[in-house]
């Protein structure tokens, strides 16, 4: 079944720690992208990458490092310097092109302790 | 900047009923797309409608269909025959076709009751 692995589902660090949410597709797509959501704030973009090697900071980049090395990986990794990282974060894929929805893997959630 | 606004934190509808939810945009850019996604209590997204700005025609999708207003930059959800399944955050989206960023809005939780 073609979709968007996201790993794992909860997650928990300590302050002062760096973490890498994993994002894996087999759906062929070009783009990805990361989302925090938050009550009452919607999805807020942190980074997206439409090509291999390349990728953009979004509203809310300050405190999060992506890398795309493989077309199908886009992990994000929640550094030390991101004041709040509590939230639920969502990794999506698109084509680029017509019709181009977003399809979305299932989220992780990640606690500060 | 592109920006999605959308009203109404809180719907809520009768089943069986009709439901309209509201959002608006703003934009310099002619070509895009709009879409609206549901995040059920799984927090899983799930596409519900899409549509182009070029086309005028509105998008339906069997209960659902929107009303597309682009002069107004509007783009509202309409719900019919609501169902209890139907219960779930809606979240209204924009998507440049330039930039190909996904743009969200705060997004409106939906209760049905029955």
């Amino acid at each position: 079944d073609g979709g968007i692995t996201q790993s794992p589902k909860y997650l928990f660090r300590k302050e002062g720690q760096n973490v890498t949410l994993s994002c894996e597709q087999n759906l062929n797509h070009d783009a990805m992208y990361w989302y925090r959501q938050d009550p009452g704030q919607g999805l807020r973009l942190i980074y997206y990458s439409q090509i291999v090697n390349d990728f953009q900071k979004g509203d809310i980049a300050e405190g999060y490092s992506v890398s795309r090395e493989k077309k199908e990986s886009f992990p994000l990794t929640v550094t030390s310097a991101q004041k709040n990282p509590t939230a639920f974060y969502l990794c999506a894929s698109s084509i680029i092109g017509m019709y181009g929805e977003a399809f979305f893997g299932q989220g992780t959630r990640l606690t500060v302790v | 900047a592109q920006t999605v606004t959308q009203s109404q934190p809180e719907m809520s509808v009768q089943e069986a009923e009709t439901v309209t939810l509201s959002c608006t945009y703003d934009t310099s850019e002619s070509d895009y797309y709009l879409f609206w996604y549901k995040q059920p209590p799984s927090r899983q997204m799930i596409l519900v409608i899409r549509q182009e700005a070029y086309k005028q025609q509105n998008a339906t999708e069997n209960r659902f269909s929107v009303n597309f207003q682009k002069a107004a930059k509007s783009f509202s959800l309409k719900i019919s025959d609501s169902q209890l399944g139907d219960a779930a955050m809606y979240f209204c989206a924009y998507r440049s076709t330039g930039t190909y960023k996904y743009i969200f809005g705060t997004g409106t939780r939906l209760k049905v009751l029955a």
